[in-house]
């Protein structure tokens, strides 16, 4: 049973450009969610995409955005990128909502470690 | 809005010695609790998790942690540490009324000396 993957590993970008990762669940789960772990700190949520639609976010501007797909896979798009933007991003993926809320508990992939020179 | 403190950024161990890594939480409404280990250049693995049945929690690796509601902390315990167990340590906290979103510490990393 695969658990979360991410696409790509490595990416470097320069400032100004925009890019995509990619996200695929853990088989079973439906809800998928981001978070940044810049160097030395703990992750920090983005967002959360739950049916196909933003759910959550964080305290992350517009240049952030996500789209899940009817497989429950999802993309992290960040436009216009920023000297700050080099971190680490992981996505995680929860099973099957429970009657009455979400599951609680999250599954991380290996996240995509993105630099912007 | 939820947050928690991990007091030491850094812990040293000898190798058979304890492992005592701490997590403070602040919530206004019933916790879960998550203590997670990130390996150097991997993700988050999940060591256990407290979700208001027993207090006292097992977790992968002969870890264990335990809620403590009055002092609103939920500490991380290891009896006898391994060279395998360097790692960094993070406690997070979400509540169903949070959406399930994750609210993570800083992070402690522990180095085990031979």
């Amino acid at each position: 049973d695969a658990g979360v993957t991410q696409s790509p590993t490595h990416l470097i970008k320069t400032r100004g450009q925009q890019v995509t990762l990619r996200c695929s669940p853990k088989s079973g789960h439906d809800t998928v969610s981001w978070y940044q772990q810049a160097l030395g700190q703990g992750p920090q949520f983005i967002f959360q995409y739950y049916e196909e639609e933003e759910r959550q976010r964080g305290n992350f501007p517009d240049r952030f955005s996500g789209h899940q797909f009817p497989n429950y896979s999802s993309e992290l798009n960040v436009n216009a990128l920023l000297l700050g933007d080099s971190a680490l991003y992981l996505c995680a993926s929860s099973p099957l909502a429970l009657a009455g809320g979400l599951h609680e508990t999250q599954y991380f992939g290996p996240g995509t470690r993105l630099l912007v020179l | 809005a939820q947050s928690v403190t991990q007091l030491g950024s850094h812990v040293s161990v000898s190798e058979g010695a304890l492992v005592l890594l701490r997590c403070n939480y602040s919530s206004s409404v019933p916790p879960y609790l998550f203590w997670y280990v990130q390996y150097p250049n991997q993700g988050l693995q999940l060591l256990l998790k407290y979700t208001s049945a027993a207090t006292l929690v097992k977790g992968i690796n002969g870890f264990e942690a335990e809620f403590k509601k009055s002092e609103t902390s939920f500490h991380l315990t290891k009896p006898s540490a391994h060279m395998s167990d360097a790692a960094e340590y993070f406690c997070a906290v979400t509540a169903k009324a949070a959406g399930n979103k994750l609210t993570f510490g800083g992070g402690t990393r522990v180095l085990v000396k031979p």
